[in-house]
C-alpha cells in the first residue's frame, strides 16, 4: 500500500478564498483523522471518522470548516472562507480499529502545508 | 479525553550516548494506549513505539524503549546510543478512540 495520501502537499491562497483539502486513507482501515499542526496549539484532532460516518467534529474551529467522507477511500477537509490564521500543516490519518480504542499504531500522510495571505 | 504533558521543549545529546524523553498523562479510563511519533524537519509523522496499558512489559523497538511506570503515570522514551539522524521533534500521545498528543520535545544530537 502506498500509505495515506494527502493533496495538495502545499496551497497557497488568499484570504476569503475556498480551500479543500483531500485524503485517501490506507485500503482497509476503518478510521480517519483530521489533524491540524501549528506552533502555538501543537497537534490538534479536528475531526474523527469511523465508518465513513463522523463521530466527533468537537474538533472544528468554526463554521468555516466541513470535512467530508462520502466512502471508504476518500476524505475532504473545507475552509470556505479562509483566513490567515487557517495557515497551518494538516495532516490526515487512518488506522484500522478493532473493539474499544486505539491499540496500533495511526498512519499518517505526508500533510499539507495550507498558506492564507 | 486522555491529557499529555511533555515538560521539555528540548534536549541535547550527544552522539552514541542514550536519552530519555518524558511524558506523563492523565486518564481515567482502565484501558489506553500510548504512542510515541518522531517529526524530523521534513514533516512527516513517523511512528516509533507503543505501550498498552495492560501489557506486562515495557515496549521495545530497536533502539527505542518505553519506560512504562502505571503509579507515576509516565511513559517516558530512551533512546539509546543517538545517533545524528535521531534530531527531530518527538511527540507523546495517548488514545481513546483517537490520539491526543502533547507539545513535543525538540531533541538535538550532537557530534
Amino acid at each position: 500500500d502506498a500509505g495515506v495520501i494527502q493533496s495538495p502537499r502545499h496551497e497557497v491562497t488568499e484570504m476569503g478564498q475556498e480551500v479543500t483539502l483531500r485524503c485517501k486513507p490506507i485500503s482497509g482501515h476503518n478510521s480517519l483523522f483530521w489533524y491540524r499542526q501549528t506552533m502555538m496549539r501543537g497537534l490538534e484532532l479536528l475531526i474523527y471518522f469511523n465508518n465513513n460516518v463522523p463521530i466527533d467534529d468537537s474538533g472544528m474551529p468554526e463554521d468555516r470548516f466541513s470535512a467530508k467522507m462520502p466512502n471508504a477511500s476518500f476524505s475532504t477537509l473545507k475552509i470556505q472562507p479562509s483566513e490567515p490564521r487557517d495557515s497551518a500543516v494538516y495532516f490526515c490519518a487512518s488506522i484500522q480499529q478493532g473493539g474499544r480504542g486505539m491499540n496500533t499504531e495511526a498512519f499518517f500522510g505526508q500533510g499539507t502545508r495550507l498558506t492564507v495571505v | 479525553a486522555q491529557k499529555i504533558t511533555q515538560t521539555q521543549p528540548g534536549m541535547f545529546v550527544q552522539e552514541k550516548e542514550a536519552v530519555t524523553l518524558d511524558c506523563t498523562y492523565d486518564t481515567s479510563d482502565p484501558s489506553y494506549g500510548l504512542f510515541w511519533y518522531k517529526q524530523p524537519s521534513s514533516g512527516e509523522m513517523i511512528f516509533l513505539i507503543y505501550q498498552g496499558s495492560y501489557d506486562q512489559q515495557n515496549a521495545t523497538e530497536g533502539r527505542y524503549s518505553l519506560n512504562f511506570q502505571k503509579a507515576r503515570k509516565s511513559a517516558n522514551l530512551v533512546i539509546s546510543a543517538s545517533q545524528l539522524g535521531d534530531s527531530a521533534m518527538y511527540f507523546c500521545a495517548g488514545s481513546g478512540y483517537a490520539l491526543n498528543f502533547g507539545k513535543g520535545t525538540s531533541l538535538l544530537v550532537t557530534p
